[in-house]
């Protein structure tokens, strides 16, 4: 199975800064087709997930757009610009690539 | 617009089975594959499989093979899960998800909380 490892566990941060939460493929998730199938989605508390980000870089509708994801092959970030109090939950970052599809492991965004 | 709605809490015994439901609503229901995703407290993401309700196509993780089975009934736009010879390893919250093509897991439903105890 391809394992999904994500950094920080948890980042607290100032409402108006940024923040950048890492994420980490053991395999590429570059496909022959040029698309690189990783993902990332926000679990707000109490909620069910929702999703941000799909194939690296595209923000989903009706997602700010202070949210942007980028990488290359294994490596890949998510930047939320301009934190504010509706950003706090866990985020996680998703390969679907490969069956099984897996998850990371999530990071927990806090406010300061 | 789009509505997953997904059955109520569960609390089943030890070595039991139980089948929990996913009804959709506002798009149709057989042209996308619906996926199940499970949740254990304070744990991240696992994913269980999908179903394409048009014609039943089942793919499952390894992992869950013989522990999830699903299917779909097109007459009431619902999918279904069923997870047999439950243990506390399978106390968890389960999601359905449909897969929205390029937009994988667009909509979700809020989740069943199965809790596995004597």
């Amino acid at each position: 199975d391809i394992v999904m490892t994500q950094a920080p566990l948890s980042v607290s941060v100032t409402p108006g800064e940024s923040a950048s939460i890492s994420c980490r493929s053991s395999k590429s998730l570059l496909h022959s087709n040029g698309i690189t199938y990783v993902y990332w989605y926000l679990q707000k508390p109490g909620k069910s997930p929702q999703l941000l980000i799909y194939r690296m870089s595209n923000l989903a509708s009706g997602v700010p757009d202070r949210f942007s994801g980028s990488g290359s092959e294994t490596d890949f970030t998510l930047k939320i610009s301009r934190v504010e109090a509706e950003d706090v939950g866990i985020y996680y970052c998703g390969q679907l690539l490969e069956n099984p599809w897996t998850f990371g492991g999530g990071t927990k965004l806090e406010l300061k | 617009q789009v509505q997953l709605q997904q059955s109520g809490a569960e609390l089943v015994k030890p070595g039991s089975s139980v089948k929990i439901s996913c009804k959709a609503s506002g798009y149709t229901f057989t042209s996308y594959d619906m996926h199940w995703i499970k949740q254990q407290p304070g744990n991240g993401l696992e994913w269980i499989g999908w179903i394409y309700p048009g014609n039943g196509n089942t793919k499952y993780n390894q992992k869950f093979n013989g522990k999830a089975t699903l299917t779909a009934d097109k007459s009431s736009s619902t999918a279904y899960m069923q997870l047999s010879s439950l243990t506390s390893e399978d106390s968890a919250v389960y999601f359905c998800a449909r897969e929205g093509g390029i937009t994988p897991f667009d909509y979700w439903g809020q989740g069943v909380m199965v809790t596995v105890s004597s």
